[in-house]
């Protein structure tokens, strides 16, 4: 399983955009890289999923230059409710692999 | 979007007692469902997989006959915390994807909050 690094931790402030870097230097061919967002005591949420290039959803965008081997999360305009803790992980598009989860980035958004 | 269910969202028990802790997919059939482990300030840790009908696979150092999984049905797994103790107090989660080719994204429960006094 392709292994991810991510900054352990980042601040920001209200309206600011936000972008968390993960590298994943032996990705897979058929890996595909999806980024989740825990709050405490909660499971983790679904926040976006790409394969290369560009992917945008209502919440976020993720950037994947053409080696895949990192891949950003962008997160525009954050608010306080956006601290949270913020998982890359890196697996095959099948539903009977596990996703497995690095040490994430906790994002602190402060006023 | 699909959901994924967890019951009980918390739950204390008395040492050396069981407790039991249900996954359900409420919208979609997970013909695969995971089990997830949590401690303060840390990541997920896997502990088994569990595939409809067979038996679950657990990771290196899980004990099976500690933690029992039951995946009877398409829509429901169970973990069971057997003779639990105050170590094995920890936030439990999971996870249940579709089927092959379908809808990969993973969905997590709510977690469940396991105290053991």
């Amino acid at each position: 399983l392709a292994k991810t690094t991510q900054p352990i931790s980042m601040d920001s402030y209200e309206g600011q955009e936000v972008n968390i870097t993960c590298s994943h230097n032996n990705i897979a061919t058929n890996d595909y890289i999806t980024w989740y967002q825990q709050f405490p005591s909660q499971g983790p949420r679904f926040i976006i999923q790409g394969y290369k290039t560009k992917v945008t959803n209502e919440v976020a965008s993720l950037f994947i230059p053409a080696d895949r081997k990192s891949s950003t999360l962008s997160l525009p305009r954050v608010s306080l409710s956006d601290t949270a803790v913020y998982y890359c992980l890196v697996g095959a598009h099948t539903g009977r692999r596990a996703l497995t989860f690095g040490s994430g980035t906790r994002l602190q958004v402060q006023p | 979007g699909a959901v994924v269910s967890q019951h009980p969202s918390w739950v204390i028990c008395k040492s050396g007692t069981s407790v039991k802790i249900e996954c359900r997919s409420l919208d979609f059939q997970a013909t695969t469902m995971f089990w997830y482990r949590q401690f303060p300030k840390q990541s997920l840790m896997l502990m088994a997989t569990s595939n409809e009908g067979s038996k679950a696979t657990y990771e290196q150092g899980v004990e099976k006959d500690k933690f029992l999984i039951n995946h009877a049905s398409l829509t429901l797994s169970t973990l069971t915390v057997t003779s639990a103790h105050p170590e094995d107090s920890s936030f439990y989660i999971c996870s249940a994807r579709g089927r092959q080719g379908a809808n990969t994204e993973a969905f997590f429960g709510q977690g469940t909050r396991l105290t053991v006094v």
